[in-house]
């Protein structure tokens, strides 16, 4: 099985201050790695995902995450935020094999302050 | 290009009753998949359906289940209706539902159980 921890359940920041959301996973198999966003009222929008290759991986809005397979983590980054970067944010894997299942932690609620 | 449909967006149902939930994926989308989403268990998986064959089943009683039809559209419905049952009703498609696929997700269905 597979279960995803995210240390922080809220995370304040300062506007223009960079930030960054952990993220430590379990598996007994090789996963993929997942970071979604989610909007007040709305569903998940996917951030950047991680398949292979190289282990920093680019996303939307300016983000980018590190998968490290020796610590089993993959934190999320951003350099410089903004007011609308206020969201809940959630780390998820799902098996490499199979149908793809979503497992997810338990959100980081992101609150900038101007 | 449309994103994940569901419909209603919001309902009200009272104890004891039945709901039915739909899901239009996105355009050659064969995978969909349901989740629920409550403040207190997060986000957790329900089934996925792949060319109308459930391929998935999380940690959810038999009052839950689902179908997909030949046109990859999917309903879920929840039986014998509980509180607990009160939570935001996610759907998600993806092309093939593995191999990495992109999932993408709609605004989800608010069921409120009174």
């Amino acid at each position: 099985a597979q279960s995803v921890t995210q240390l922080d359940s809220q995370v304040p920041v300062f506007e223009e201050a960079p930030v960054e959301l952990r993220c430590n996973y379990s598996s007994s198999v090789s996963v993929y790695l997942f970071w979604y966003v989610q909007y007040p009222n709305q569903g998940l929008q996917l951030l950047l995902k991680y398949l292979s290759g190289s282990t920093l991986v680019k996303g939307i809005n300016g983000f980018e995450a590190e998968f490290n397979k020796s610590q089993t983590s993959f934190h999320l980054r951003k350099p410089s935020v903004h007011i609308s970067d206020t969201a809940e944010y959630f780390c998820a894997v799902s098996k490499i094999q199979g149908a793809q299942k979503l497992v997810f932690g338990q959100g980081t609620r992101l609150t900038i302050n101007p | 290009k449309a994103g994940v449909t569901q419909t209603p967006r919001y309902l009200i149902k009272t104890r004891g009753q039945q709901v039915t939930l739909s899901c239009s994926p996105i355009s050659g989308h064969r995978s969909v998949s349901w989740y629920q989403q409550t403040p207190g268990q997060g986000l957790q998986f329900l089934f996925e359906y792949f060319s109308e064959t459930q391929r998935n089943k999380g940690n959810f009683p038999g009052r839950f289940s689902g179908r997909q039809f030949s046109n990859s559209r999917s309903e879920m419905n929840v039986s014998t209706l509980e509180l607990g049952d009160s939570a935001l009703y996610l759907c998600a498609s993806s092309l093939t539902g593995s191999e990495g696929n992109t999932i993408y997700f709609g605004e989800g269905s608010w069921l409120t159980v009174v």
